[in-house]
């Protein structure tokens, strides 16, 4: 079983939907968790944090359910622009203060006009 | 820019020739990651350096690959004797000193393309 799962997609939907990503985790020690965004042959990069207590920036919102290892993404009033793949990351945190991140296998996400 | 930068962008190659990569991470930043993604999947941990030391290396770096990053700035990761499954995006990151698990920010990567 891979440590990050999400289902891979396609989600095709339209302007102004309100769509919502899952993804679940095994091996729960110690770790903090990420949503991060991939554009089309682009390098990933940080949408935001997932926290236990949700959090939410703009029309994104995240939430970590640690008893379930479930974690959730959703995007409301889509626009075209939020068409990306969406990865779920875990980081495994080291006595260095660094950490190796792991990575689901990204969702994808079209948003049709 | 002062982002991380890669070079080169993309990379053919014939089996069993070797290629060498670079990594310029943000300045400052001490530490420095890389990680491969093949099509249709999130990219996988290789391996990690604090400044000059290579602290973890993935099992999925076998014999063939080297990494190193000798004055702790740039890093280097090289692929000896390639082969057709080591067609990938080698993805390089970096994060700052001083915050427990500090976002990674990645440069635009390297495309190989093994014949």
């Amino acid at each position: 079983r891979k440590e990050v799962e999400q289902d891979p997609g396609p989600f095709n939907v339209p302007e102004g939907a309100t769509v919502a990503f899952n993804c679940t985790y095994s091996n729960s020690a110690s770790q903090s968790f990420f949503w991060y965004r991939q554009d089309c042959r682009k390098e990933p990069k940080l949408l935001m944090s997932v926290y236990s207590s949700g959090n939410e920036d703009g029309r994104f919102t995240a939430q970590l359910n640690r008893a379930s290892q479930y974690i959730s993404l959703l995007i409301r009033d889509s626009k075209l622009s939020d068409s990306a793949t969406y990865l779920c990351v875990k980081i495994l945190l080291n006595y260095n203060q660094g950490g190796k991140l792991i990575f689901g296998q990204g969702t994808e996400l079209s948003v049709k006009p | 820019d002062t982002g991380v930068s890669q070079d080169p962008r993309h990379k053919i190659t014939k089996r069993g020739q070797n290629v060498t990569f670079r990594c310029d991470p943000i300045s400052e930043h001490n530490r420095l990651y890389w990680y491969r993604q093949t099509l249709g999947q999130g990219p996988e941990f290789l391996t990690y350096f604090q400044n000059e030391a290579q602290l973890e290396k993935s099992r999925l770096l076998s014999d063939r690959f080297s990494a190193e990053r000798p004055k702790g700035s740039f890093s280097t990761l090289e692929i000896q004797r390639t082969e057709q499954g080591d067609s990938a995006m080698y993805l390089c990151a970096s994060s700052p000193p001083g915050v427990w698990g500090a976002e990674q920010f990645f440069g635009p990567g390297t495309r190989l393309t093994v014949l």
